[in-house]
């Protein structure tokens, strides 16, 4: 089966920095998604990774192994606003998009 | 705002009543998207459609009726719901369907309850 691993909640402090893990296996590889998404409010997008390595975009970075099977999303400075759910998508060989089911992130001052 | 506006916001019906979800993208997408949000689940798609055409049910309960009268416009009709179903509804759209690698554009989402 297809399946998608993201820890359940983490909590960092402002100003730092934190790394939110994802893990897959999927029938196939055609991309992988991760999503920001506050509490009551609509997903959205953050980065698309289908090539391995490191792509930065301010203070958000998204990594990609794909022989690892591995993703993660850094979070430097950390902000308040930044506590939100942190969702993790692969498309797979189908091109259908497989969900994982989110980390919670909470910042504490 | 994301360009996909859902409403209601809010939603608690009993299991006998028969009420409809509406979604509506001005974003020029052709493919638009029911996903059901249970707490700690991943998102579950249920509807796809493309250019108006359903193209995909993810084995939904026939309790979940969709409708797409234009490209802009997506409905959920529900009726007969069981308490299981409570959740968040979220509608997506996207260019085009066969470019699943381009971003989706989500609603804010339905938050329902039955009981």
């Amino acid at each position: 089966g297809q399946n998608i691993d993201q820890p359940t909640e983490m909590t960092a402090t402002e100003g730092a920095i934190v790394q939110i893990n994802c893990t897959y296996q999927t029938s196939g590889f055609n991309g992988l998604f991760w999503y920001q998404q506050h509490a009551g409010e609509a997903p959205t997008f953050l980065s698309y990774n289908v090539l391995d390595g490191l792509e930065e975009k301010g203070r958000f970075s998204s990594f990609l192994s794909r022989s690892k099977g591995y993703s993660y999303l850094l979070l430097k400075e950390l902000q308040m606003k930044d506590s939100a759910s942190y969702l993790c998508a692969v498309v797979d060989s189908n091109y259908q998009l497989i969900w994982g089911a989110g980390t919670k992130l909470i910042i504490k001052p | 705002e994301t360009g996909v506006t859902q409403t209601p916001r809010h939603l608690v019906m009993g299991m006998t009543n028969k009420k409809s979800l509406k979604c509506e993208q001005h974003l020029g997408h052709n493919a638009m998207y029911w996903y059901k949000q249970s707490a700690k689940k991943p998102l579950e798609l249920m509807f796809v459609y493309s250019l108006e055409e359903r193209v995909e049910n993810n084995s939904v309960p026939s309790r979940f009726s969709p409708e797409c009268p234009n490209s802009s416009h997506l409905f959920l009709h529900l009726h007969t719901l069981q308490p299981e179903d409570s959740a968040l509804y979220l509608c997506a759209s996207s260019q085009d369907l066969g470019q699943v690698t381009t971003e989706a554009f989500f609603g804010q989402g339905t938050r329902l309850t039955v009981v």
